[in-house]
C-alpha cells in the first residue's frame, strides 16, 4: 500500500512568486492534514480536511495560503504571493475516517525555500 | 495555549537504554503520541498513550502521567539506526484529531 506522497520534495522560489504543493493521502483516508515546520521550531498544524470539506483551518497563517481538496482525494496548498517567512517544510498527513488510536500517517514533506 | 517541552538533543551509547522526557501544558488532553523522524523522512508513529501507565512495544516503551503532564519514551538496546528525532505530540482535545508537537529531541547513538 502506498503511503502519503507529497510533491515537490523541494521548491526554491523568489519572494512574491506562487507555489503549489500537492499531497496524495493514503487511499481511502477521509482525513487529510497540513502541517508546517519552520526551521528551529515545532511542527505546527495548518488545517484539516474531512473528505472535501475543511474541518478546521485555524492554523492557516493568513490569506496568502489557500488549501483545496478536490473530490476528497488529493489536496493542494497554494502560497500566493510567497514571503520569506513562509520558508519551511510542509508536511501532509492522513488518517482513516474512523480512527482507532488516531495515528496520523505523514508524508516526507515538501521543503519550501523563499529567497 | 499549548506548551510541549522536550530536550533538544541527547546522546547515548549503542546497546544502552535512553529515556526521552516530555512535559506538556495544554488546554485539554486527548492522548499523547511519540513519533520518530529520520532526517529528510516522514515522521513515523511509535506509540500512543491515553491512560496513565506504561505501554510497551518491543524495544520501545512509553509512559504517561496525566496528573503530572508528563510522558517519557524509553528506548532499550539502542542501535545505530535509532539515531533520529523523537517528537512528542498531544492530540487536540476538541476531537478534531489535530496534533500539537514539541520541537523534538535529536538522539545520536554512538558506538
Amino acid at each position: 500500500e502506498a503511503g502519503v506522497t507529497q510533491f515537490p520534495s523541494h521548491s526554491v522560489i523568489e519572494k512574491g512568486q506562487t507555489v503549489t504543493l500537492r499531497c496524495d493521502p493514503i487511499s481511502g483516508h477521509d482525513n487529510l492534514y497540513w502541517y508546517r515546520r519552520v526551521m528551529g521550531k515545532e511542527i505546527k498544524f495548518l488545517l484539516h480536511f474531512v473528505k472535501e470539506s475543511k474541518q478546521d483551518e485555524s492554523g492557516m497563517p493568513n490569506n496568502r495560503f489557500l488549501a483545496e481538496r478536490t473530490g476528497g482525494t488529493y489536496s493542494t496548498l497554494k502560497v500566493q504571493p510567497a514571503e520569506l517567512e513562509d520558508s519551511g517544510v510542509y508536511f501532509c498527513a492522513s488518517s482513516p475516517g474512523t480512527p482507532n488510536t488516531g495515528e496520523l500517517f505523514f508524508g516526507e514533506g515538501s521543503r519550501l525555500t523563499v529567497l | 495555549g499549548q506548551n510541549i517541552d522536550q530536550p533538544t538533543e541527547m546522546t547515548a551509547t549503542e546497546g544502552a537504554i535512553v529515556q526521552i522526557n516530555c512535559t506538556y501544558q495544554t488546554s485539554g488532553f486527548n492522548g499523547l503520541f511519540w513519533y520518530q523522524q529520520h532526517a529528510g523522512e516522514a515522521p513515523t508513529f511509535l506509540s500512543y498513550n491515553v491512560l496513565d501507565g506504561l505501554e510497551e512495544k518491543g524495544r520501545f516503551s512509553s509512559f504517561l502521567s496525566r496528573s503530572k503532564g508528563y510522558s517519557y519514551l524509553l528506548l532499550k538496546e539502542l542501535q545505530m539506526k535509532d539515531s533520529a528525532s523523537y517528537l512528542c505530540a498531544v492530540r487536540d482535545p476538541t476531537g478534531a484529531n489535530n496534533l500539537f508537537f514539541g520541537t523534538g529531541t535529536r538522539l545520536t547513538v554512538i558506538p
